[in-house]
């Protein structure tokens, strides 16, 4: 079966410090993969998405960046973190277009 | 652009009662959608889909209604439980025209009293 796992499940970084956060993806190929960002109480907020190796579509320009070095994983980036990229990072894998998206369980950042 | 919506951002419930959480859609040509659970500090899980070509899916204490005439769909939770407590979203999971992007909804939280 698929599976998808993202870490670290909390952080805490200062102004300023750099990000990486990483999602993989085990029991299946070439699926899509998403970042998205969810602010409290609110919907969520598709920040990047892949097709493949390589392929990465930007959905909102930020202070954030996102790559895909290798089939099955997802990395989230920033050379510079800001108060305001503060929130809950969710990464999904899917199919394909037009399928189900499955959810990892998050990590809740907060910039002091 | 199309959007999916929400009419209610919080129900509240008791133990044991019936559910319902609706949702609006504009894209009269959507024709897949999805609801999903997330609890507390988790990301969201996916409960059941319904097509366009169907008026009604049930699952496991969930039913799935789609009007299409007037573009809404309703997730019904029968038999409400404390462990039914989480925020539920619609979605639709291909927005269309060539795009990747899925569209959620803004979610509807359920608070189910014991």
């Amino acid at each position: 079966s698929q599976t998808i796992h993202q870490w670290p499940a909390t952080l805490v970084q200062p102004v300023g410090s750099p990000l990486s956060l990483e999602c993989t993806v085990e029991g299946t190929s070439n699926p899509n993969l998403y970042w998205y960002r969810q602010a409290a109480g609110r919907g969520l907020q598709l920040l990047f998405y892949s097709v493949g190796i390589g392929q990465i579509s930007s959905e909102v320009p930020q202070n954030l960046s996102a790559s895909r070095p290798q089939d099955r994983q997802f990395i989230l980036s920033s050379k510079k973190l800001l108060l305001s990229d503060s929130g809950f990072y969710l990464c999904a894998w899917s199919m394909g277009v037009g399928q189900p998206q499955h959810f990892g369980d998050g990590t809740r950042l907060s910039i002091l | 652009g199309e959007s999916v919506g929400l009419h209610l951002p919080t129900l509240s419930v008791q133990e044991g009662d019936n559910s319902i959480i609706n949702c609006a859609y504009s894209n009269s040509a959507s024709d897949y959608f999805i609801w999903y659970k997330q609890e507390s500090g988790k990301g969201p899980q996916f409960i059941i889909d319904i097509r366009s070509n169907m008026d009604k899916r049930q699952g496991q204490r969930v039913t799935v209604l789609l009007n299409k005439t007037v573009k809404h769909l309703s997730l019904q939770i029968a038999a409400t439980q404390p462990g039914d407590s989480a925020v539920y979203f619609c979605a639709e999971p291909f927005s269309g025209g060539g795009s990747y992007i899925p569209t959620f909804g803004r979610g509807t939280s359920l608070i189910v009293h014991p």
